[in-house]
């Protein structure tokens, strides 16, 4: 899987929007976008995917470079409760196969009040 | 309802004994994963089955093996525990399906392993 480079950390004030940048300059036509978070001693969690445009969901959205080459998760109002470590994983999907994730470092998201 | 669940959440044991991790998902998907993650807590993948067989198995020791029962269940077991095996270890499970385009992998809560 394609490499993504992401900052170590970042910190956000509660009720104010939060970018997750991740660089992923190698990418390839057939992966897509994923982001996962874990939360202090808790499994990884689904946060959300993309391939080509721009993503919506109730937790998060996701803005994708028109060169696919960066994106950037956008949490829209931080709270205590999204203070986690977030990974953004390349996935190439093959229909009918399983595909690992393989995550980075990811980064560690401190939210204050 | 707990989707993905591991059984036991918190092992303590000596080195070389035996023990065994369970994990069941209640999702009705058919691939299920166990993930690694260590001290300085990376993450990484060592085994994955799809409808009770292996399909991926990353380089990991032999004193490591899974067994899928059927495809609601992936076991864990360990022989010879050694210092070094003490990580937590992740329960995952996904659907492989014509035509999805993201097979979203819902993990466990972890299972806390030390071995002293």
């Amino acid at each position: 899987d394609a490499k993504t480079t992401q900052p170590n950390s970042m910190e956000s004030n509660e009720e104010e929007p939060v970018h997750l940048p991740c660089n992923h300059s190698t990418i390839s036509g057939t992966d897509y976008i994923h982001w996962y978070r874990q939360l202090p001693s808790q499994g990884p969690e689904y946060v959300i995917h993309g391939l080509t445009s721009n993503v919506n969901n109730r937790m998060a959205s996701l803005a994708i470079a028109e060169d696919r080459k960066s994106s950037t998760l956008i949490l829209h109002r931080a709270t205590l409760r999204d203070a986690a470590v977030y990974y953004c994983i390349l996935r190439r999907h093959r229909t009918g196969t399983a595909s690992k994730l393989t995550f980075g470092t990811g980064t560690r998201l401190q939210v204050t009040l | 309802d707990t989707a993905v669940s591991q059984t036991p959440k918190y092992l303590v044991t000596q080195m070389g004994n035996d023990k065994s991790i369970k994990c069941e998902q209640n999702l009705g998907h058919d691939t299920m994963y166990w993930y690694k993650q260590d001290s300085k807590k990376f993450l990484k993948i060592m085994f994955s089955y799809n409808n009770k067989e292996l399909i991926i198995n990353e380089t990991v020791p032999n004193r490591f093996s899974p067994k899928s029962p059927d495809k609601a269940h992936l076991n864990l077991h360990i022989n010879s525990l050694e210092l070094g095996d003490s990580a937590v270890y992740f329960c995952a499970s996904s659907q492989i399906t014509q035509g999805s385009h993201g097979n979203t992998i819902y993990f466990g809560e972890g299972s806390w392993l030390t071995v002293v």
